[in-house]
């Protein structure tokens, strides 16, 4: 069984395109994330979702539109898209609260490349 | 300045040999410490997590935080060439965002 899966695993588009990828989580948590992982392999958050809330938003360019329609899933909408997008995006969840470990589970990336 | 630093390597060792993976960082409120491992092409897996300063170990692997030099360290002891990976180091505070290091590449030789 997978904990956090995402769809699909590789994209390849042009320049202008609009894409999603989607993630799934099933391990009853109650937050996830969104994070790019880029040529140098350094991982950095983009968006976090608690609960279906928007809880972090970091400086990502509005083109990038998270949606999370229920606790589980939380999909990336990008419009647009430019060379510098192509990267691997990462869906992450964990369980967060009072007595919480924080610890954060990663799905298998989507390799994003834009032509 | 990064918030957390880590040489990114590449860090090559013979099997059987102790590694020494390490990370600084730069703001003292962090509490929580993670390692994470990442083989080529997959996601990152969590591999050692601790909660302020001390140390914990699991079977090869011994992961140690000191605050008072904001230093994080990962050991491996008789490593193995299925260790080969890139280990990323994370430090989050409390319910904040967590931190990545850029992550070393290590490559053990059989």
């Amino acid at each position: 069984d997978t904990a956090v899966s995402q769809t699909p695993k590789y994209l390849v588009t042009q320049m202008g395109n609009d894409k999603s990828i989607k993630c799934e989580q099933n391990l009853g948590h109650d937050t996830m994330y969104w994070y790019k992982q880029d040529s140098k392999k350094f991982l950095k958050i983009m968006f976090s979702y608690n609960n279906k809330e928007l809880i972090i938003n970091e400086t990502v360019p509005n083109r990038f539109s998270p949606k999370s329609p229920d606790k589980a899933h939380l999909n990336l909408h990008i419009n647009s898209l430019e060379l510098g997008d192509s990267a691997v995006y990462f869906c992450a969840s964990s369980q967060e609260g009072a007595g919480a470990s924080y610890e954060q589970y990663f799905g298998p990336g989507t390799r994003l490349t834009v032509t | 300045q990064k918030e957390v630093e880590q040489d990114p390597g590449p860090l090559s060792v013979p099997e059987g040999a102790i590694v020494s993976l390490n990370c600084t960082y730069s703001n003292s409120a962090f509490q929580y410490f993670m390692w994470y491992r990442q083989y080529s092409r997959k996601g990152p897996e969590l591999l050692m997590y601790t909660y302020s300063s001390g140390n914990k170990e699991d079977g090869r692997f011994t992961a140690q935080v000191d605050k008072s030099s904001k230093y994080i360290s990962l050991f491996i002891r008789d490593s193995q060439p299925s260790d080969s990976a890139t280990y990323l180091c994370a430090s989050r505070e409390g319910a904040q965002k967590l931190v990545f290091g850029q992550g070393t590449r290590l490559t053990i030789n059989p």
